[in-house]
């Protein structure tokens, strides 16, 4: 979607290196999501952001820190990297409540930590 | 807590066949519901979604969803399946918190059209 972006959109790291992905959004929605993606487990939800400076954390946060220091950019950064966090990451954003609204998706970024 | 779940991780149909992807959902409250589907090297597009207007919803390219309270399901369906239908498909069930709302996603069903 040409109103949000991810970035990088590959990236391969060493183990033990810190990572940051960057999500923006043109919309200027008050929500924003990060998710990774991974085989059989469909989208996990690792942090999410409800305004600027307000974050909150979601199923699989271990690992993972984020901030939002205004609206239009979410940034999610892996303190020191590891194979586990070998995945697809999503961002998302939304303008409110879900059930009018739902989510717009980036294109997502493929991280390899190795 | 809202969850859904998606029965078949795999479904392989023949071209001009009826779709049929399956999701129930588990919700305390009234749920809000939602199908994605994502193409490859893509990111997810919604395809349609119930917020208690109406109980059958229609959705982009053909797909449909009835939501169904007795048997907590809401099934995606497409009468005729065309090859460019093929790609991961996803439930999803919306919750709110104190902080605002988010999705809890299924674990995505991938549906292979043969001609």
């Amino acid at each position: 979607d040409a109103g949000i972006t991810q970035s990088p959109r590959h990236k391969v790291t060493e183990t033990g290196t810190p990572v940051t992905l960057r999500c923006h959004q043109t919309e200027n929605h008050r929500y924003m999501y990060w998710y990774r993606q991974d085989p059989g487990h469909g989208l996990r939800l690792i942090h999410y952001s409800y305004g600027v400076k307000d974050t909150d954390k979601g199923e699989v946060s271990d690992g993972y820190s984020v901030s939002r220091s205004k609206t239009e950019d979410f940034l999610l950064t892996l303190e020191s990297a590891t194979s586990s966090q070998t995945s697809v990451y999503f961002c998302a954003i939304s303008q409110g409540i879900l059930y009018n609204y739902g989510y717009t998706f980036g294109s997502g970024t493929r991280l390899t930590v190795v | 807590a809202q969850s859904v779940t998606q029965l078949g991780s795999h479904v392989s149909v023949s071209e001009g066949a009826l779709v049929l992807l399956r999701c129930n959902y588990s919700s305390s409250v009234p749920p809000y519901l939602f199908w994605y589907v994502q193409y490859p090297n893509q990111g997810l597009q919604l395809l349609l979604k119930y917020t208690s207007a109406a109980t059958l919803v229609k959705g982009i390219n053909g797909f449909e969803a009835e939501f169904k309270k007795s048997e907590t399901s809401f099934h995606l369906t497409k009468p005729s399946a065309h090859m460019s239908d093929a790609a991961e498909y996803f439930c999803a069930v919306s919750s709110q918190e104190t902080s605002g709302s988010r999705l809890t996603f299924g674990e995505g069903t991938q549906l292979t059209v043969n001609p």
